[in-house]
């Protein structure tokens, strides 16, 4: 398997509280995406990472934030988790090359009562 | 904007017959174009890719998809669906340099 991995897997949370995912990398790749994975809506981009610094927002970033201080990690946070943030959240990676071929992480189930 | 349509949020087929999931997908270029697998609680694997080189693009585990400009579509298939073929499988549409933009996806049903 590429070497990325996310944590928590598995967190269950309450309204209102902050939580943080991280995805781990060790390809050395620029480009890193945060993706929420929602029955009748396919996968829908978060925020993405095109390097150190450097993020912008995708489709559906109202509500969380995101911050790449190394390279290897990529941190996702929701400041003040609602219900509606109850999802599987994909982190992906590509270097970037050719056809931007991402290769993805297995996931985190979130839930927030 | 890109764009991306599966027809069919489910597809049920017996053991031997013939998958076909369908994808139709909006570009202002040239599109890269993907399909990708989900196993039930697993991340996405890639099945293949189109990257304007030949527009029949053959995958792992005998699938293949044919690119076609015209119809703006990139339909997945396998000649005889196996049981383990079950999973839900997600079309996505790219540009150079932009992220990809995935369909709502399909569960593909096999029946023995």
């Amino acid at each position: 398997d590429a070497g990325i991995t996310q944590s928590p897997r598995h967190k269950v949370t309450e309204t209102g509280t902050p939580v943080t995912l991280r995805c781990h990398q060790t390809e050395n790749h620029r480009y890193m995406y945060w993706y929420r994975q929602d029955p009748g809506h396919g996968l829908r981009l978060i925020h993405y990472s095109y390097g150190v610094k450097d993020t912008d927002k995708g489709e559906v970033s109202d509500g969380y934030s995101v911050s790449r201080s190394k390279t290897e990690d990529f941190l996702l946070t929701l400041e003040s988790a609602t219900s509606s943030q109850t999802s599987v959240y994909f982190c992906a990676i590509t270097d970037g090359s050719g056809a931007n071929v991402l290769t993805f992480g297995a996931g985190s189930r979130l839930t927030v009562l | 904007a890109q764009s991306v349509t599966q027809l069919g949020s489910h597809v049920s087929v017996s053991e031997g017959a013939l998958v076909l999931l369908r994808c139709n997908y909006s570009s202002s270029v040239p599109p890269y174009l993907f399909w990708y697998v989900q196993y039930p609680n697993q991340g996405l694997q890639l099945l293949l890719k189109y990257t304007s080189a030949a527009t029949l693009v053959k995958g792992i585990n005998g699938f293949e998809a044919e690119f076609k400009k015209s119809e703006t579509s990139f339909h997945l298939t396998k000649p005889s669906a196996h049981m383990s073929d079950a999973a839900e499988y997600f079309c996505a549409v790219s540009e150079a340099g932009t992220a990809l933009i995935f369909g709502k996806g399909t569960t593909l049903s096999v029946s023995s």
